[in-house]
């Protein structure tokens, strides 16, 4: 019984590198989510899928890319690191709208130097 | 654009007491709200959500409040116990109709 599971937990990029933060959940959800939460900001909306095969921009966008590689998993990739996004991640998702509650993954401590 | 926001950054509570969390958001069409537990080191957890067309929705030690004509949503926890201590964020849903905006979150120290 897994939920929604986050790999890795923790990395350190170089500026420049790029890398994929996987996601998957194993509880039948249609939508699922990304969101980066820095301090004092809150959790801020990247992307979210509403349902396998489309995605679509959240909040914050930007230097970012997102994958829905079938229904059970939502990739994350940043094609060229910058400082900026120094964060911590969160997966997450929802049976369909978020009017259902979001189960969250346990998060990705990303590091930027 | 319109935020959800929070008017306590911290709150500290002795353990026992009740503890009362705010939250003002700004979006009239918004048609639900939910409340999350976020502890140290760990993703967001559900508490308790409420519909636009409730004033008001217990759980287990928790009462969630609305009142759309100011706006304002609270949260409150009834005998509040060391484990409460955590980073609790409101929500609501986004124009979108799927994604969800979080506020910035209140921290609520128990203290025995």
């Amino acid at each position: 019984n897994a939920g929604v599971t986050q790999t890795p937990k923790f990395q350190v990029l170089k500026t420049g590198q790029s890398m994929t933060l996987q996601c998957a959940q194993d509880m039948n959800h249609n939508s699922m989510y990304w969101y980066r939460q820095d301090p004092g900001m809150g959790l801020r909306l990247i992307y979210y899928s509403a349902s396998e095969g489309t995605t679509d921009k959240g909040e914050v966008p930007n230097g970012y890319n997102v994958s829905r590689l079938n229904k059970r998993e939502f990739s994350l990739r940043l094609e060229s690191a910058a400082p900026s996004q120094t964060s911590v991640y969160f997966c997450a998702s929802s049976a369909s709208t978020g009017k259902e509650g979001y189960t969250f993954g346990s998060g990705t401590r990303l590091t930027v130097v | 654009g319109e935020s959800v926001g929070l008017h306590l950054p911290t709150l500290s509570v002795q353990e026992g007491d009740n503890s009362i969390i705010n939250c003002a958001y700004s979006n009239s069409a918004s048609d639900y709200f939910i409340w999350y537990k976020q502890e140290s080191g760990k993703g967001p957890q559900f508490i308790i959500d409420i519909r636009s067309n409730m004033d008001k929705r217990q759980g287990q030690r928790v009462t969630v409040l609305l009142n759309k004509t100011v706006k304002h949503l609270s949260l409150q926890i009834a005998a509040t116990q060391p484990g409460d201590s955590a980073v609790y964020f409101c929500a609501e849903t986004s124009n979108s109709g799927y994604a969800l905006n979080f506020g910035k979150g209140t921290s609520l120290l128990v203290t025995p």
